[in-house]
C-alpha cells in the first residue's frame, strides 16, 4: 500500500482540453509538493502548498492543498503538448521525510 | 552549470558485482539523498545525509552504503549486485529549512543488472 495515491495513473487527452489530477492519502502532512518528470531526467519541483485550503496558481497549473492536509489537486486548464510528463505529487512528514505518489503519466495530443 | 550531477548515466553490469554510482552538488545544499525509481515509476527514497551524518534509512539492504566525503558529494556504493538492483537511481540535495524543503534532483543513473 502506497503513503500517497495519485488519480488517474494515465490521462491522455486533446491540446486544448482541461484535466485534474488527484493525490490522495489518510496521513497528514506538513506540506505538499508537485514535480513534473520528463522522460530521461529527474523530477523538477513545480510547486509547495503548506497551509491547507492553500491554493496556488502557476500560470495554467492551479494547485490546491486539501482543508485537512491530507490531499491536494493539480488542475490543467487548456493542457499544450509542453505539459506532457510525468506528474508526481510528494508529502512531507517532519524534517527530511518525502514520501511521493504514485504518478500520473500526462499526454497532450497536438 | 549543472547544479545537481551523476555519474555514469547508464550502469549496466553482471549480477554479484559491487559498482558506485557519484553525485555532486554544487548548489550548497546541506542534505543529500539518494532515490529509487523502478519501473513503474514510483520514486522511493532510500537515504539522506545532513552534514555527514545519516538521517535516513529506510529499508534497504545493507548492500546499499552511502559514502559522503564532503557536504557537495554523496556516493552511492552497491556490492552483490541482484537483478532486482534494475533501476533509475536518483541523486537529490535540498534547501535549509524545515518545511517546504525543495528538492533539485540529477539526471539519474539507470542501473541494469544482468
Amino acid at each position: 500500500t502506497q503513503l500517497l495515491e495519485q488519480s488517474p495513473q494515465f490521462l491522455s487527452i486533446q491540446e486544448g482540453e482541461n484535466l485534474t489530477v488527484y493525490c490522495n492519502s489518510s496521513s497528514v502532512f506538513s506540506s505538499l509538493q508537485w514535480y513534473r518528470q520528463e522522460p530521461g531526467e529527474g523530477p523538477v519541483l513545480l510547486v509547495t502548498v503548506v497551509t491547507g485550503g492553500e491554493v496556488k496558481k502557476l500560470k495554467r497549473l492551479t494547485f490546491q492543498f486539501g482543508d485537512a492536509r491530507k490531499d491536494s489537486s493539480l488542475h490543467i486548464t487548456a493542457a499544450q503538448p509542453g505539459d506532457t510528463g510525468l506528474y508526481l505529487c510528494a508529502g512531507i512528514r517532519g524534517a527530511n521525510n518525502l514520501f511521493f505518489g504514485t504518478g500520473t503519466r500526462l499526454t497532450v495530443i497536438p | 552549470d549543472t547544479a545537481v550531477s551523476q555519474t555514469p548515466k547508464y550502469l549496466v553490469t553482471q549480477m554479484g558485482n559491487d559498482k558506485s554510482i557519484k553525485c555532486e552538488q554544487n548548489l550548497g545544499h546541506d542534505t543529500m539523498y539518494w532515490y529509487k525509481q523502478d519501473s513503474k515509476k514510483f520514486l522511493k527514497i532510500m537515504f539522506s545525509y545532513n552534514n555527514k551524518e545519516l538521517i535516513i534509512n529506510e529499508t534497504v539492504p545493507n548492500r546499499f552504503s552511502p559514502k559522503s566525503p564532503d557536504k557537495a558529494h554523496l556516493n552511492l556504493h552497491i556490492n552483490s549486485l541482484e537483478l532486482g538492483d534494475s533501476a533509475v537511481y536518483f541523486c537529490a540535495s535540498s534547501t535549509p529549512g524545515s518545511a517546504g524543503r525543495a528538492q533539485y534532483f540529477g539526471p539519474g543513473t539507470r542501473l541494469t543488472v544482468l
